[in-house]
């Protein structure tokens, strides 16, 4: 089955700064590759998404990169804030999602001030 | 409101006491899953169901059983609950969006096993 490694599983930054959280997957069939956000005590919540046929995405200061050949795709978070302090994981599906997602183990996104 | 949503919300149960966790939504979606979340694994798919009566396993199925009698209800079955199932638990539900199906989280449940 499907494996995907995430790194690193904490990740300290300055408020301002950018973040980078990278994912690899082992099945080349996985085409759909969501992130989500999870606040404590809260649920998972999808905050970027990219398929396959796709090598990057933006939604405003949240961007996602997709390299099929190499099995790695990304999440950069450009101009952190407070808020963006959660944990976030990546996850892949080879049927966009349709029989679930297979998860990484998550990173923990601390925004310093 | 669309939602999905779990009873109970918490649970603190006795090893081998039989348990049903409950999912419902109301969104129409044909397709549910269930996941366990435990610190320093991520979420775990258990078992999901892509339509009525129509079932199968995720990667930790061993100790769940579910059922799909309804398009809106899912629920988890524990026969036996044992303390390695201890756990917080998320139901799911997806709907195909821009060709993609968009998992949609329930609230969780949380539940430990003594």
């Amino acid at each position: 089955g499907e494996n995907v490694e995430q790194h690193p599983s904490t990740l300290s930054v300055q408020e301002g700064d950018s973040a980078v959280i990278k994912c690899t997957y082992s099945d080349s069939a996985s085409n759909y590759f969501p992130w989500y956000k999870q606040e404590l005590g809260k649920r998972p919540q999808l905050i970027i998404d990219i398929r396959s046929n796709v090598g990057e995405k933006k939604d405003q200061r949240i961007a996602v990169t997709l390299n099929k050949t190499a099995k790695h795709f990304s999440l950069h978070i450009t101009e952190t804030q407070p808020e963006d302090s959660a944990v976030y994981f990546c996850a892949a599906s080879r049927r966009g999602g349709a029989d679930g997602l297979t998860f990484g183990k998550g990173t923990h996104l601390i925004i310093q001030p | 409101e669309a939602q999905v949503t779990q009873n109970p919300r918490y649970l603190i149960t006795v090893t081998g006491k039989k348990l049903t966790v409950t999912c419902s939504q109301n969104m129409n979606h044909e397709y549910m899953s269930w996941y366990r979340q435990d610190p320093g694994l991520g979420l775990r798919q258990i078992y999901y169901s892509m339509n009525v009566e129509v079932t199968d396993k995720g990667d930790v199925p061993e100790g769940y059983k579910v059922s799909r009698k309804e398009k809106r209800n899912f629920p988890l079955i524990l026969e036996s609950p044992s303390p390695n199932q201890t756990s917080l638990y998320f139901c799911a539900s997806s709907f195909l969006s821009n060709r993609a199906y968009e998992q949609y989280f329930g609230p969780g449940t949380r539940l430990t096993v003594t």
